[in-house]
């Protein structure tokens, strides 16, 4: 299994608060990817990164920040928590991005509420 | 970016093949045909992609038509642990993966 983890894996948090999710790999790839799974939804790409410093917004980055200072991490805020960003959030890596035809890796995801 | 489209449900019995379809016509001539799947509570994961040719590994085979509008994932024998969502899936222009609500299948013993 590719080395990739999420914390937490659960969070309860209230309405308001700073939320801070991590992903870490030890696979030394190059892209990662936020995504938040809804249900009617499926998977929707938040933020990505192309490198260290590098990120990009993605479909649904509203109220969401995120940093990679390393290339092993990967950190995603959520500056003021609402109840609209409770959701399963999972973080994948890649090692070349996708359409240069490399699979990507996926973490086993955080439970986030809001209330 | 190109959109997939595929049947919501489909069931199997174990030890039989499976035929998953996915219509992208929209898909670009340079963008490989990705394959995931999801089970309950885990996150995705990779099972092929193929950009032109057939593919098989040793989870699954790639079928991709000629005018690589439509592919189908073919599963020799599907066992209760095969029972998941699919997704079929181009990439999109940020080079991520876009997903859109897969086929759920579900493997009867």
């Amino acid at each position: 299994d590719a080395g990739i983890t999420q914390s937490p894996r659960h969070k309860v948090t209230e309405t308001g608060t700073p939320v801070t999710l991590r992903c870490h790999q030890t696979e030394n790839h190059r892209y990662m990817y936020w995504y938040r799974q809804d249900p009617g939804h499926g998977l929707r790409l938040i933020h990505y990164s192309y490198g260290v410093k590098d990120t990009d917004k993605g479909e649904v980055s509203d109220g969401y920040s995120v940093s990679r200072s390393k290339t092993e991490d990967f950190l995603l805020t959520l500056e003021s928590a609402t109840s609209s960003q409770t959701s399963v959030y999972f973080c994948a890596i890649s090692e070349s991005g996708v359409r240069a035809s490399t699979e990507a890796f996926f973490g086993q995801g955080t439970r986030l509420t809001v209330v | 970016d190109a959109k997939t489209t595929q049947p919501n449900s489909m069931e199997s019995n174990e030890e039989e093949p499976v035929h998953l379809p996915c219509n992208h016509s929209t898909i670009s001539g340079t963008d490989y045909i990705h394959w995931y799947r999801q089970l309950p509570s885990q996150g995705p994961e990779y099972v092929i992609h193929g950009l032109t040719s057939n593919v098989n590994n040793r989870m699954a085979s790639l079928a991709i038509a000629e005018d690589r509008k439509s592919s189908t994932l073919i599963l020799h024998r599907a066992t209760l642990r095969d029972a998941a969502v699919y997704y079929c899936i181009s990439p999109g222009s940020q080079g991520n993966l876009i997903f859109g609500k897969g086929t759920k299948l579900s493997v009867k013993p």
